[in-house]
């Protein structure tokens, strides 16, 4: 089983819609759950991370975080075609310890929001 | 402010060569990364330095070594390219007491 697993895609949703982006963990000592964007040809970068249980919110985005279940999910409100991209989901490494940073990633789901 | 800079954005290597990859940041961070994605596969952690004078093995350091040169730089060198590092390469910095990775451009390596 990998370590962190993302729903396979590639997923298409209208302009307007809500997309739903899901991740599994396998390691229960987990403790900080980010969402990376990459557009095609360009470098991840942060657009959400979570450490506690429940609902996070920012502008259209909200990340959801269930250790029980060790699932993190991003949803994607009123969708544009500028949110077509790959999204990667990463879990903080425990056994570096927090200091370190260090992130393992899933293989990512790519977007695509048509008009 | 450059953030996280990468030299070169390309290279075409032949098996057996030798290169660097050079990596510097200018935020002043703590912690450094080198990752490799391949299509399919998310990003993989080669190496990384949680501050200047360490370095550790990530999931898949065989084949480079690194070197923290100082607080700025962190360089990736492939001793002997193989077709299998073909790959895009990033470089991230991390403020030990924050929690965003920052990413290079990446180095998009071809070996044949």
């Amino acid at each position: 089983q990998k370590e962190v697993e993302q729903n396979s895609g590639p997923l298409s949703v209208p302009e307007g819609a809500i997309a739903s982006l899901n991740c599994t963990y396998s390691d229960r000592g987990s403790q900080s759950f980010f969402w990376y964007r990459q557009y095609s040809g360009k470098s991840p970068e942060l657009i959400m991370f979570i450490y506690s249980n429940g609902d996070k919110e920012d502008g259209r985005f909200t990340a959801q975080l269930n250790k029980a279940s060790q699932y993190v999910s991003l949803l994607i409100r009123d969708s544009q075609p500028s949110d077509s991209a790959t999204y990667l989901c990463a879990v903080n490494n425990p056994t570096g310890g927090t200091s370190y940073g260090k992130l393992t990633f899933g293989q990512g789901t790519i977007l695509t929001v048509h008009p | 402010n450059a953030g996280v800079t990468q030299t070169p954005k390309f290279q075409v290597l032949k098996t057996g060569q030798s290169m660097t990859l050079q990596c510097a940041q200018d935020m002043n961070h703590n912690s450094m990364y080198w990752y490799r994605q391949d299509p399919g596969m998310g990003l993989r952690l080669i190496y990384y330095s949680a501050s200047e004078g360490t370095t550790d093995k990530g999931e898949v350091p065989n084949g480079y070594n690194v070197s923290r040169l100082n607080k700025r730089e962190f360089s990736l060198r492939l001793e002997s390219a193989a077709p299998s590092q073909t790959s895009v390469y990033f470089c991230a910095s991390r403020q030990s007491t924050g929690s965003e990775q920052f990413f290079g451009p990446g180095t998009r390596l071809t070996v044949l």
